[in-house]
């Protein structure tokens, strides 16, 4: 089992829908990366959390220490969103762990 | 803008040829880290360095060597000694080791083929 697991693997939406990625993890963390790998190949950093809830414009991630578990959302979802979404989580201060990634792609 | 520069974006080498990866960022930032990307599978750490003259083997160092002559540049090399080189590099840094608060800078990445 990985340490870091994400759900779903592949998200298809319309544009305007509201998505979900979901990331749950089996260890202790320090803190949450929320990653952004454009088709490039390019990773852009989203948000970094250790605990609470953080926003960015359309952009909402959350974080439950206790439960192991964070999620991504986006709001009125565009094409331009289309990306793999990658969650990887600190341990040990130092070190990090990334999930495979969620595919995501919004068709107008 | 500050950022990361990789290059080639591309790159095609015969089996058995070394080959170098470039990394340079002018972010002024300490730490360097060298990432592999497979299909399937989560970004596996092949080196990193702290400060100049200084790094670190990561959990798939075999088959890859690296320097850190300056603050700017952190060269790849994949040897002919790593038994599965084709893949997607990505080059990374951050203001210093990986600690809370300190978010990490890719670059774009230089997609490997060894044929």
């Amino acid at each position: 089992k990985n340490e870091v697991e994400q759900s779903p693997q592949n998200l298809t939406a319309q544009e305007g829908e509201f998505i979900t990625i979901n990331c749950s993890y089996s260890v202790g963390i320090s803190a949450l990366h929320w990653l952004q790998q454009h088709p490039g190949g390019g990773i852009v950093s989203l948000f970094m959390l250790s605990s609470g809830k953080k926003k960015h414009g359309r952009l909402i991630a959350t974080i439950n220490i206790q439960e192991k578990h964070s999620s991504l959302h986006i709001t009125a979802s565009h094409p331009r969103d289309s990306a793999v979404y990658i969650c990887a989580v600190l341990y040990n201060t130092d070190k990090l762990i990334f999930g495979t990634g969620t595919r995501l792609q919004v068709f107008p | 803008d500050g950022g990361i520069t990789q290059s080639p974006k591309y790159l095609f080498r015969k089996e058995g040829q070394n080959v170098t990866l470039s990394c340079e960022q002018n972010l002024n930032h300490d730490a360097m880290y060298w990432y592999r990307q497979d299909p399937g599978q989560g970004l596996r750490l092949i080196y990193y360095s702290q400060i100049v003259n200084d790094f670190q083997k990561g959990d798939i160092a075999e088959g890859y060597s690296v320097s850190r002559e300056k603050k700017e540049s952190f060269p790849l090399t994949v040897t002919s000694a790593q038994k599965n080189p084709t893949a997607f590099y990505l080059c990374a840094s951050s203001i210093a080791r990986v600690v809370v608060g300190s978010p990490l800078h890719f670059g774009n990445g230089t997609r490997l083929t060894v044929t």
